[in-house]
């Protein structure tokens, strides 16, 4: 399962107040990334890394920054949260390539902002 | 614009049929992949397509990559299958990205 964890998995705070969001994986995959759930979205992309330092955005990156300083963190801040950033925050690491190329996910984060 | 589209996006089934869920894509890729979503659960891989079928255990996926278009198929459904089932292509385009359906709920009656 590629030794993926996602902390913390429920997290009630107040408009405004910043959020950090962890990944952490255990066997130094290259591709990592944030994704939000909501209900009649698919996941959609908040930004992915493609090693350490090496970061990009996706379609929903505003309000949202992320941070890889070593191979196996993987940190997705919400600056000022808001209201609309409530959803489920999952991370998701693609590990090996070709015909072996598999997606992981963490367990989630249930993100409630009042 | 939705570069994936499942279907259907509801689908109830009694025990034992056997249940075909869709996929459609519109950008090239370099890989297909379905996952399971349980109820308040996390999300699993079950298959990666680059072409052809595999099969594990009661699961089936298949792809056309020419029709841009792939289907799972699960053959003697049982109540434990009852989960959400997410088609995700990964672009072969710029950034590798992947594009994600909606998903397809699926119920199984026992």
């Amino acid at each position: 399962d590629a030794g993926i964890t996602q902390s913390p998995r429920h997290k009630v705070t107040e408009t405004g107040t910043p959020v950090t969001l962890r990944c952490h994986q255990t066997e130094n995959h290259r591709y990592m990334y944030w994704y939000r759930q909501d209900p009649g979205h698919g996941l959609r992309l908040i930004h992915y890394s493609y090693g350490v330092k090496d970061t990009d955005k996706g379609e929903v990156s505003d309000g949202y920054s992320v941070s890889r300083s070593k191979t196996e963190d993987f940190l997705l801040t919400l600056e000022s949260a808001t209201s609309s950033q409530t959803s489920v925050y999952f991370c998701a690491i693609r590990g090996a390539t070709g015909a072996n190329e598999k997606l992981f996910f963490g367990s989630g984060t249930q993100l409630s902002v009042l | 614009k939705n570069e994936v589209e499942q279907s259907p996006q509801n689908l109830t089934a009694q025990e034992g049929e056997f249940i075909t869920i869709n996929c459609s894509y519109s950008v090239g890729i370099s890989a297909l992949h379905w996952l399971q979503q349980h109820p308040g659960g996390g999300i699993v891989s079950l298959f990666m397509l680059s072409s052809g079928k595999k099969k594990h255990g009661r699961l089936i996926a298949t792809i056309n990559i020419q029709e841009k278009h792939s289907s799972l198929h699960i053959t003697a459904s049982h109540p434990r299958d009852s989960a959400v089932y997410i088609c995700a292509v990964r672009s072969s385009g710029t950034g590798n990205q992947f594009y994600f359906g909606t998903g397809t709920s699926l119920t199984v009656i026992p």
